[in-house]
């Protein structure tokens, strides 16, 4: 089945503790974006990659970031500089953003991360 | 980047057909209108897209005046299982699409 996967769906870690969030995609899509969503808000866009070896900071990148070193994977990482790194936090993918104007994004399962 | 309006939350009943009524008066000329469902946990599922006048999918229906400074999502028939949060995105560009607050959608037997 293609898709895509994120893990773990839940993460605790501790203050001043830095913490990775995987995400996965063998649907072949060139773009990648995070995502951090808040209870009873939309989604916030933290960084996203058009392709691999290249990304871009989103609305809320300070305190984050992220590689793209393979078409697959692009892995999120939350430092300790995020001030409330408390959140939902979702991946996504889509074709070719220069390719088509078809919006659609697929999107995971989501990590669910809370600082102790 | 268009901006969007959309109510905070609509109840409605097994059965009925719910529109969700979109505002976004600055839309530009190259822009999309899409629409995503959302239920609790999980992570936004693509429902509908179109650019003007009528779109129709085994989910729902898009329509859009002539002026596209508005639309409106209609959701035929809903069942307990269509309660979710609905958001409308403007936009061409993939990383520049806005998720706010969206609609949520309750439905009630």
């Amino acid at each position: 089945d293609g898709g895509i996967t994120q893990s773990p769906k839940y993460l605790f870690r501790k203050e001043g503790q830095n913490v990775t969030l995987s995400c996965e995609q063998n649907l072949n899509h060139d773009a990648m974006y995070w995502y951090r969503q808040d209870p009873g808000q939309g989604l916030r866009l933290i960084y996203y990659s058009q392709i691999v070896n290249d990304f871009q900071k989103g609305d809320i990148a300070e305190g984050y970031s992220v590689s793209r070193e393979k078409k697959e994977s692009f892995p999120l990482t939350v430092t300790s500089a995020q001030k409330n790194p408390t959140a939902f936090y979702l991946c996504a993918s889509s074709i070719d953003p220069g390719l088509s104007s078809y919006n659609e994004q697929f999107f995971g399962p989501g990590t669910r991360l809370t600082v102790l | 980047l268009a901006k969007t309006t959309q109510p905070i939350s609509m109840d409605s009943y097994e059965g009925q057909e719910v529109n969700i009524t979109c505002s976004h008066n600055n839309i530009a000329t190259n822009d999309y209108i899409t629409w995503y469902q959302q239920f609790p946990s999980q992570g936004p599922r693509f429902i509908i897209q179109g650019y003007k006048t009528k779109v129709t999918n085994e989910v729902a229906s898009l329509f859009i005046p002539a002026d596209r400074k508005s639309s409106t999502l209609s959701l035929p028939r809903v069942s307990l299982s269509d309660t979710a949060v609905y958001y409308c995105l403007v936009g061409v560009l993939h990383y520049k699409l806005s998720f706010g607050a969206g609609t949520t959608v309750t439905v009630r037997a």
